[in-house]
């Protein structure tokens, strides 16, 4: 079965600096990668997601993240932090019939 | 467009009582999941639908039931109710297994 793994419970950045959110995968099968945001008391929303289509994927809110298959890899960055992106990130992978997610980062953004 | 419709949002059960979560999508997804969320462990799949009349176990599958007659719903059955089934449930569909997934506003379990 598939897993992520994703380094780093809590991310704390100031206003305007870089994000990085790091996300690595283990799949059987060519995967299809997502990073999904959860803002609190809320449901999950689609940032962005990978289809084997190119390897840098552009989302909303200016994120953006690279499948880097030689690492195992797909981190979320976004040049420029904002107040708003406070929440908690998800990376998932769905290799076979099922979406598996990490357990999580939480984005801190300091004024 | 309702989405993905999670009821009820808020439930406080006693051990060893039982109860059903449902979940409704309008948007004729296949693939239906379960998932629950607790602190510092992200989403853990319980189970999953690939379609009507096929269902399979995920991650976390110990204590929880489902069925899946129709395309539309895929209700959660808690068979006995323990504390550590305190949570937070969210449902979730999508047409493939590569498209987005889409989330019910999530159900708030205890049991006490």
């Amino acid at each position: 079965a598939q897993s992520v793994t994703q380094l780093g419970s809590h991310v704390s950045v100031s206003e305007g600096a870089l994000v990085l959110l790091r996300c690595n995968y283990s799949s059987s099968v060519p995967p299809y990668l997502f990073w999904y945001v959860q803002y609190p008391n809320q449901g999950l929303q689609l940032l962005l997601k990978y289809t084997s289509a190119a390897t840098l994927v552009k989302g909303i809110n200016g994120f953006e993240a690279e499948f880097k298959k030689s690492e195992t890899s797909f981190h979320l960055t976004k040049p420029s932090a904002h107040m708003s992106d406070a929440a908690e990130y998800f990376c998932a992978v769905s290799g076979n019939n099922d979406m598996r997610f990490g357990a999580g980062t939480r984005l801190t953004v300091k004024p | 467009n309702a989405g993905v419709t999670q009821t009820p949002k808020f439930q406080v059960l006693k051990t060893g009582q039982s109860m059903t979560l449902q979940c409704a999508q309008d948007m004729n997804h296949e693939y239906m999941s379960w998932y629950r969320q607790d602190p510092g462990m992200g989403l853990r799949l319980i189970h999953y639908s690939v379609g009507a009349g096929i269902t399979d176990q995920g991650e976390v599958p110990n204590g929880y039931n489902v069925s899946r007659s129709t395309t539309e719903d895929f209700p959660l059955r808690l068979l006995s109710a323990a504390p550590s089934q305190t949570s937070v449930y969210f449902c979730a569909s999508s047409y493939d297994r590569g498209d987005e997934a889409f989330f019910g506003q999530g159900t708030r379990l205890t049991v006490v």
